[in-house]
Parts: C-alpha cells; sequence; structure tokens
C-alpha cells in the first residue's frame, strides 16, 4: 500500500507562469489537506477536500490559487501567475473519515 | 479561534528524555497527533491519542493529554541523536490544525 505521493518534488516556475502540483492519497483515503511551508515555519493550513468538494478552503489565498479533488485522478492544487512569494514546499495529506492523517514527501516550488 | 501553541526549542543530552509540550484550543478535538519532520523531508506520523484518553505510550513515546487544561505533551525516553528534527503536534478540527514546531537537538 503506497502511501501519498506527490509530484513532482521539485518545480521551478519563472514568474507569471502556472505551477500545478498533484497529489495521490492512500488507497481507500477520500480526504485530502494541502499545506504551505515556508523556510523556518510551521504548516499554514491551505484547502480540505474530499472527492468532487471543496469542504474547507479558509485557508487559499482569495486569487490564483484553485484546488480540485476529482472523481478520479490525483488531488491538484494549482498556482497561476506565480510570484516569488509563493516559494514554499508545499505538502499534502489524506485520510479516510476521522482517521489519522498521512503525509507525502512534499513539493518544493521555486519561483525565479 | 485556532491556535496551537508549542515552545521553539528544546536540547537535550543524548540518553535523557526530552518532554515536548502543546497547548490547544478546541475541546471538542476527538484526535490530536504527534508528527516529526527530518530536514528536507515530510512529516512523519509518529502517534495520536483519543481526546477520551490521558496517556498512551508506544515504546520510547508516551503522550499524556490534560484536557482540563488543554496541554499535550510527547516524552522521548533515551534520546538518540536520530530524535533530533522539528516536532509538531496537532488538533483535528475536520482540517488538521499545527503548532509551529519544536526543534529538537541532541547532543552527544
Amino acid at each position: 500500500n503506497a502511501g501519498v505521493m506527490q509530484n513532482p518534488r521539485h518545480l521551478v516556475r519563472r514568474r507569471g507562469q502556472e505551477a500545478r502540483l498533484r497529489c495521490s492519497p492512500m488507497k481507500g483515503h477520500s480526504h485530502v489537506y494541502w499545506y504551505r511551508q515556508l523556510p523556518e515555519e510551521g504548516l499554514k493550513f491551505m484547502v480540505y477536500l474530499q472527492k468532487e468538494n471543496i469542504i474547507d478552503e479558509s485557508g487559499m489565498p482569495k486569487e490564483r490559487f484553485s484546488a480540485e479533488f476529482p472523481k478520479e485522478g490525483p488531488s491538484i492544487l494549482r498556482i497561476q501567475q506565480v510570484v516569488r512569494g509563493d516559494s514554499a514546499a508545499y505538502f499534502c495529506a489524506s485520510s479516510g473519515y476521522d482517521t489519522e492523517a498521512f503525509f507525502g514527501q512534499g513539493t518544493r516550488l521555486t519561483v525565479v | 479561534g485556532e491556535d496551537v501553541e508549542q515552545s521553539l526549542f528544546l536540547s537535550v543530552r543524548e540518553g535523557d528524555s526530552s518532554v515536548i509540550n502543546c497547548t490547544y484550543t478546541d475541546s471538542s478535538s476527538t484526535y490530536l497527533y504527534w508528527y516529526k519532520q527530518e530536514p528536507g523531508a515530510g512529516l512523519q506520523l509518529l502517534t495520536y491519542i483519543f481526546s477520551n484518553m490521558d496517556m498512551k505510550q508506544d515504546q520510547r513515546l508516551t503522550v499524556l493529554l490534560n484536557k482540563k487544561d488543554k496541554h499535550l505533551s510527547l516524552r522521548i525516553a533515551d534520546t538518540q541523536t536520530g530524535d533530533s528534527a522539528i516536532y509538531f503536534c496537532a488538533e483535528r478540527e475536520g482540517k488538521l490544525i499545527f503548532g509551529q514546531g519544536t526543534e529538537l537537538s541532541v547532543k552527544p
């Protein structure tokens, strides 16, 4: 049973480009969470999704950021028109209903 | 409001016990978690405790929960240099709410 898989592990984008981060949850998990971690800081919640539904997006910036978790396939975190301040590690976690959450290894986004 | 707090740094000598403390805010949280993060890596789930428990032991790890004071602690017995990492506590309110992390430094 593979763990939570995130790809790519490292992503470099120029300012103004789009970044797409993928997260495949553990088998049997239908809940996905995205977090952002800046250097030397803790994890900031971004969005919580179940299959085809956004449950809580209170941590998502109002512009340029979107997330989806379709019926088939991985969850996608999309950042449009990236800026230098978007450079961070983005972590995804998955869980069942009210069970422990497991994290992926993260995607490290660098905006140049 | 949502606020999980931890002290930022802890330094111990190899072989000693480490105690990492955390306070949380939501008394309705059903699960409380401890995660470990090594440099450049993701978060590894170490252990968790149900809110109706006072204590949970798992090998060198002991979790204590004081619901009245909303205080959670993680004790690592016989701390090793390989335990050096950042430790995060988290409470579950639908999503996981994390503390800032405690950086544990183990000196030989």
